[in-house]
């Protein structure tokens, strides 16, 4: 069966850069695209980019260009997150889901809390 | 301020019927895009609903259906039932500079009377 694990939760300081890991398992990895979805505290779901696990090409949304980097291990079959220049309003559960028209699967989700 | 407007919330009694819109552009919907669905309960990620429109994964209810016409999407559920109680997303794509991007609703709250 599919499933993404991610890695657990992280607190961090302000200006602080996070990297959060996704592991699939249960089919082939560099089949399908990965995309980062993060959540904030009561707030809606916003996307933040995709990778293409066999080639390693990326798509970020403009909102994070310059300080979002996606890349991929495809030897463990894991996906990396890294946000860089933390702030307090990026305080939020992030999420990686695997894109197959729509997103049917989903790790549980990194909370990573940004605060002094 | 999200791409795709979703009301924030609507609200049925049990066995009811509800709807929820998702209303979009020329450059999202009505591109052409794909419209999916995803329903989220509290604390857990979200469980995609409806793929392609108006598909359902296996193991979903046929008491949820969707729809999409020009620019707009919906979502219906029938025979309202307790466990229906959640967040619910239309998510779609847009096409900008930089290439496609996924784009999401602002969410409806459903609530079960």
């Amino acid at each position: 069966q599919v499933q993404l694990v991610q890695s657990g939760a992280e607190v961090k300081k302000p200006g602080a850069s996070v990297k959060v890991s996704c592991k699939a398992s249960g089919y082939t990895f560099t089949g399908y695209y990965m995309h980062w979805v993060r959540q904030a505290p009561g707030q809606g779901l916003e996307w933040m980019g995709r990778i293409n696990p066999n080639s390693g090409g990326t798509n970020y949304a403009q909102k994070f260009q310059g300080r979002v980097t996606m890349t991929r291990d495809t030897s463990i079959s894991t996906a990396y997150m890294e946000l860089s220049r933390l702030r307090s309003d990026d305080t939020a559960v992030y999420y990686c889901a695997r894109d197959s028209s729509g997103y049917g699967y989903w790790g549980q989700g990194t909370l990573v809390t940004v605060s002094s | 301020q999200s791409v795709l407007t979703q009301p924030p919330s609507v609200s049925g009694a049990p066995g009811q019927r509800v709807t929820i819109s998702c209303t979009g552009s020329s450059s999202n919907i009505g591109a052409g895009y794909d419209v999916h669905w995803y329903q989220q309960l509290p604390g857990t990620a979200p469980k995609l609903l409806i793929y392609g429109n108006s598909n359902r994964p296996s193991g979903v209810p046929d008491r949820f259906s969707g729809s999409k016409s020009g620019t707009s999407a919906s979502l219906a559920i029938t025979g309202l039932q307790a466990e229906d109680e959640a967040d619910y997303y239309c998510q779609s794509y847009d096409s900008s500079l930089s290439g496609r991007r996924a784009v999401f609703g602002g969410g409806t709250k459903l609530t079960v009377l």
